[in-house]
């Protein structure tokens, strides 16, 4: 089975840029994550997703990032304009509350370096 | 908010030995999931094991098993025979059922294994 596929993998941007990070879940998943790793943060909730409505954005840093999930196979992350403070690995993941323990499933991360 | 605690930021292991990585979580619920992530330098995470917390019986999963404590509300996960490959970030998680789906992860320990 496909696990969660993101991209880009690796994203290197100047500051003042559009990115648009790229998800498509698992198949019959039904909750779908976005997390931000830092060094110094950690890993960070920034919104999920039930059934493709937005349940919690409290963890978006700012109105310079939006998420959507216009159907069940796709959900994309913009931030826009980027700045440096920006740079860190953003990962998808996703869930079914119908399998296992409903425990996340992610995927290998994009990693974003704004100049 | 439930909170999770990883008090040991860094953690070493001889090859071979045995480590325990600690985890400890605040909630009023009676029922939840509990996880232990790997994350290794690919940067993957990884679900190591899950426990329900109406188990009594303590997961496992080859040479990693957790001893859970309800009611210290702690859920340490043992490695035993340590290999060079479990040398990784380990990151512990609640899932609450209650609130939507909601994950809530601790700071992480990084495990180094010492050949």
């Amino acid at each position: 089975d496909a696990g969660v596929i993101q991209s880009p993998r690796h994203e290197v941007t100047e500051m003042g840029q559009e990115v648009t990070l790229r998800c498509k879940p698992i198949s019959g998943h039904n909750s779908l994550f976005w997390y931000r790793q830092t060094m110094m943060r950690g890993l960070e909730l920034l919104i999920y997703f039930n059934n493709n409505v937005p349940i919690d954005d409290s963890g978006m840093p700012e109105d310079r990032f939006s998420a959507k999930m216009p159907n069940a196979s796709f959900s994309t992350l913009k931030i826009q304009p980027s700045e440096p403070r920006d740079s860190a690995v953003y990962f998808c993941a996703s869930s079914s509350r119908l399998a296992g323990l409903g425990e996340l499933f992610f995927g290998e991360g994009s990693r974003l370096t704004v100049l | 908010a439930q909170t999770v605690t990883q008090s040991q930021p860094e953690m070493s292991v001889q090859e071979a030995e045995t480590v325990t990585l600690s985890c400890t979580y605040d909630t009023s619920e009676s029922d939840y999931y509990l996880f232990w992530y790997k994350q290794p330098p690919s940067r993957q995470m990884i679900l190591v094991i899950r426990q329900e917390a109406y188990k009594q019986q303590n997961a496992t999963e080859n040479r990693f098993s957790v001893n859970f404590q309800k009611a210290a509300k702690s859920f340490s996960l043992k490695i035993s025979d340590s290999q060079l490959g479990d040398a990784a970030m380990y990151f512990c998680a609640y899932r609450s059922p209650n609130t939507g789906n909601q994950f809530y992860f601790g700071t992480g320990t990084s495990l180094t294994v010492i050949p």
